[in-house]
C-alpha cells in the first residue's frame, strides 16, 4: 500500500508502553475536536472525541485531553499494540458540523 | 459492508484529461463531503452536501472541480482538464443528521496525472 505522511513527525514506542500524542489547534472558537488514525492505504478512522466543554474523554485504552487554555490536544493509547502503528490526526470543528480542520499527522511506530 | 464506499480506488491519468469519482455514503447518513489528502498532509476539506444541497465549497474547489449528490445518496466528483497538482487522494466522509461532527470516511481514491 502507499504510505501516508512520509515526512511526519514520529513517535517510536515499545510494545506495551503508552504512548502520548501531541497536537496543538489554532481556532480558539473551536468547539469539538477529533482523534482520526490513518493506516496506509486507508481512510482516515474514527478513535475518539471531545467537546470543549469538556476537558478530559476515555475510551477503549485511549483518552483525550483538552487544554482549551494553550490550544492544546493530546491523544494517550494505553499498552499500545503493533496495531496501533499509523499516522495519528487530530482535527477541529468551529463550523457546525460543515467542516473538518486537520493538524498535520504524527506517525506513531511500535516497535516489537 | 456498512461503511463508506469509493470507486476507484486508484486512477491513472493524463494530464488534460477528465475523471469522475464516486462515493456511496453510509446508508441514511444525510451529510457527506469531500476532502483531499496530499501525501504528508492532513485531508483539507473541499465541499459538502446536506441532502442532494451543496451547501458550502472551499476555496480549493476550482472551477475545473463539480461534485454532485443528484438523490442526496451517492456523490460524484470529477476533475475537468486535470493537471499535475490533481495528483492526490480524494476522500469522502459522511455523517448522520444529529451528528454532524462525527465524520466517518472512505478508503478514498488515488489519483496520478501524469
Amino acid at each position: 500500500g502507499e504510505s501516508v505522511g512520509l515526512h511526519l513527525p514520529t513517535l517510536s514506542v515499545q510494545e506495551g508502553d503508552n504512548s502520548i500524542i501531541n497536537c496543538a489547534y489554532s481556532n480558539s472558537a473551536s468547539d469539538y475536536f477529533i482523534w482520526y488514525k490513518q493506516e496506509s492505504g486507508k481512510g482516515p478512522q474514527f478513535i475518539i472525541d471531545i467537546r470543549s466543554n469538556m476537558d478530559k474523554r476515555q475510551g477503549q485504552r485511549v483518552t483525550v485531553l483538552l487544554n482549551k487554555t494553550v490550544k492544546h490536544l493530546s491523544l494517550q493509547i494505553a499498552a499500545t499494540q503493533p496495531g496501533d502503528s499509523a499516522v495519528y490526526f487530530c482535527a477541529e470543528n468551529n463550523n457546525a458540523g460543515n467542516m473538518l480542520t486537520f493538524g498535520g499527522g504524527t506517525r506513531l511506530m511500535v516497535k516489537p | 459492508d456498512t461503511g463508506v464506499s469509493q470507486n476507484p480506488r486508484h486512477k491513472i491519468t493524463k494530464r488534460g484529461q477528465n475523471v469522475t469519482f464516486r462515493c456511496d455514503p453510509i446508508s441514511e447518513h444525510n451529510r457527506l463531503y469531500w476532502y483531499r489528502q496530499t501525501l504528508g498532509q492532513g485531508p483539507e476539506f473541499l465541499t459538502y452536501f446536506q441532502n442532494e444541497a451543496q451547501l458550502e465549497k472551499s476555496r480549493l474547489l476550482s472551477d475545473r472541480f463539480s461534485a454532485e449528490r443528484p438523490k442526496g445518496s451517492f456523490s460524484t466528483l470529477e476533475i475537468q482538464r486535470t493537471e499535475q497538482g490533481d495528483s492526490a487522494m480524494y476522500l469522502c466522509a459522511s455523517s448522520p443528521q444529529g451528528g454532524e461532527y462525527e465524520q466517518y470516511f472512505g478508503p478514498g481514491t488515488r489519483l496520478t496525472v501524469t
